[in-house]
């Protein structure tokens, strides 16, 4: 099975922060991708990436970046985190067989 | 952009009762999943069925891609079986497009 990982299912963070969500995946994959989903709001998708050092804006990309080094790896950068960045943000991994998705992060700035 | 729409928004059954959700979507798609959100937030990929028919244990999807709907059956549901189940479909650009999902609730 795919195996998408990221590195905490919980995070509190102060305002003007600089804060760094990891995901991982195992299968090789090229394309992955991260969402945030709010009440009400649904999942919305924040930026993702086709390959290695690509990344493409999504819908709402306004106070992110992302990093894709290794292929293994895809991180969400909130250059500095604000409090309308709560959320509960979700990686995902694109194959043949649809998208796995991470556990998800949630996020609290105070 | 590709609208998919789910129904119904809300569901409560008795432990033990059968259900149907249904997925309609506005376009051509190359891909259609359905997911379970749990308690946790965690989405678990309960299908990927661009067309056609599956089964696993109690859960079994149908998808007429001509007539751009799909169907989630839940049978003798269990209380476990309570969260929110979203279904998505992948537009071109492999980006995936979100219903608003179906929230269930499974008494004991």
């Amino acid at each position: 099975d795919v195996k998408v990982t990221q590195s905490s299912r919980y995070l509190v963070k102060r305002t003007g922060e600089k804060v760094f969500l990891e995901c991982v995946q195992d299968m090789d994959h090229e394309n992955m991708f991260w969402y945030r989903q709010d009440p009400g709001l649904g999942l919305r998708l924040i930026y993702f990436s086709y390959d290695v050092k690509m990344k493409e804006k999504g819908d709402i990309p306004e106070g992110y970046s992302v990093s894709r080094e290794k292929k293994e790896r895809f991180s969400l950068i909130l250059e500095s985190a604000s409090t309308n960045q709560t959320s509960m943000y979700l990686c995902a991994s694109r194959g043949d067989y649809g998208y796995t998705f991470g556990s998800g992060t949630r996020l609290t700035v105070v | 952009g590709i609208q998919v729409e789910q129904s119904p928004p809300d569901l409560i059954l008795q432990e033990g009762a059968n259900s149907t959700l249904r997925c309609n979507f506005s376009d051509s798609v190359n891909n259609l999943q359905w997911f379970h959100q749990n308690p946790w937030g965690q989405l678990i990929n309960l299908f990927y069925i661009p067309s056609g028919t599956k089964q696993n244990g109690r859960l079994s999807a149908t998808t007429v891609a001509t007539e751009r709907y799909s169907l989630l059956y839940i049978s003798s549901s269990q209380t476990t079986d309570s969260g929110v189940y979203f279904c998505a479909v992948m537009d071109s650009s492999y980006k995936l497009i979100f219903g608003s999902g179906t929230r269930l609730l499974v008494r004991p």
